[in-house]
């Protein structure tokens, strides 16, 4: 079964509004998660990561007043999109290394289709 | 992080095996090799992992060389579920790395 619960899995916004993505971790205390972002036709490309109780770290481009990150538990990351644009429109994936012993697979949400229109 | 190249699609039979191919040729001595799949609109799954020896689970096995410098996966018998974007990719030994994806290899499965 999952152990990386995402929600929603799509979601249809109108253009200046914000849209909240949850990632829950299950069974497992994940202290560190990942934010990818996804285009059609394109592959994964990490936007940032967040540690439990500390700011996330952000990749080079991403806007972090704009992708905002809270990690406040070890079982629960949100992304929030604020005022949406339709460039915005993507394929967003969580992920997380579980148990974080070095060089554990990852697993994976099963991501957020954001459509803004 | 060390680059791998893979072919951008291959195609295989249904109930045919299949080799997937990765070239690694920076692969530092600590890095492990990952392969993950994504299928449509899905995020990614884990497939199988390796360091020097052969590896096999459920889902497939893992052929390193012996210099390490590439890998194959491979998938005994392809069912049309299997079709998907394949992904091989290097990571270090240290713990909470993000994984950095190449462009994979599209693998369609024909009936």
């Amino acid at each position: 079964g999952a152990v990386v619960s995402q929600h929603p899995s799509w979601v249809i916004c109108k253009s200046g509004t914000s849209v909240k993505i949850e990632c829950r971790s299950l069974d497992f205390q994940a202290t560190t998660m990942f934010w990818y972002r996804q285009f059609p036709k394109q592959s994964l490309m990490l936007m940032a990561t967040s540690n439990e109780g500390s700011k996330a770290t952000y990749e080079q481009g991403v806007e972090k007043d704009k992708f905002l990150i809270n990690h406040a538990s070890l079982t629960l990351s949100t992304l929030t999109v604020t005022s949406a644009h339709p460039e915005d429109s993507s394929f967003y994936i969580c992920s997380t290394t579980g148990q974080g012993a070095a060089n554990s697979p990852l697993h994976f949400g099963n991501g957020t289709r954001l459509t803004v229109t | 992080d060390a680059k791998t190249t893979q072919p951008n699609s291959m195609e295989s039979n249904e109930e045919e095996p299949v080799h997937l191919p990765c070239n690694h040729s920076t692969i530092s001595g600590t890095d492990y090799i990952h392969w993950y799949r994504q299928l449509p609109s899905q995020g990614p799954e884990y497939v199988i992992h390796g360091l020097t020896s052969n590896v096999n689970n459920r889902m497939a096995s893992l052929a390193i060389a012996e210099d390490r410098k590439s890998s194959t996966l491979i998938l005994h018998r392809a069912t049309l579920r299997d079709a998907a974007v394949y992904y091989c990719i290097l990571r270090g030994r240290m713990g909470n790395t993000p994984l950095v994806f190449g462009k994979g290899t599209r693998l369609s499965v024909i009936a």
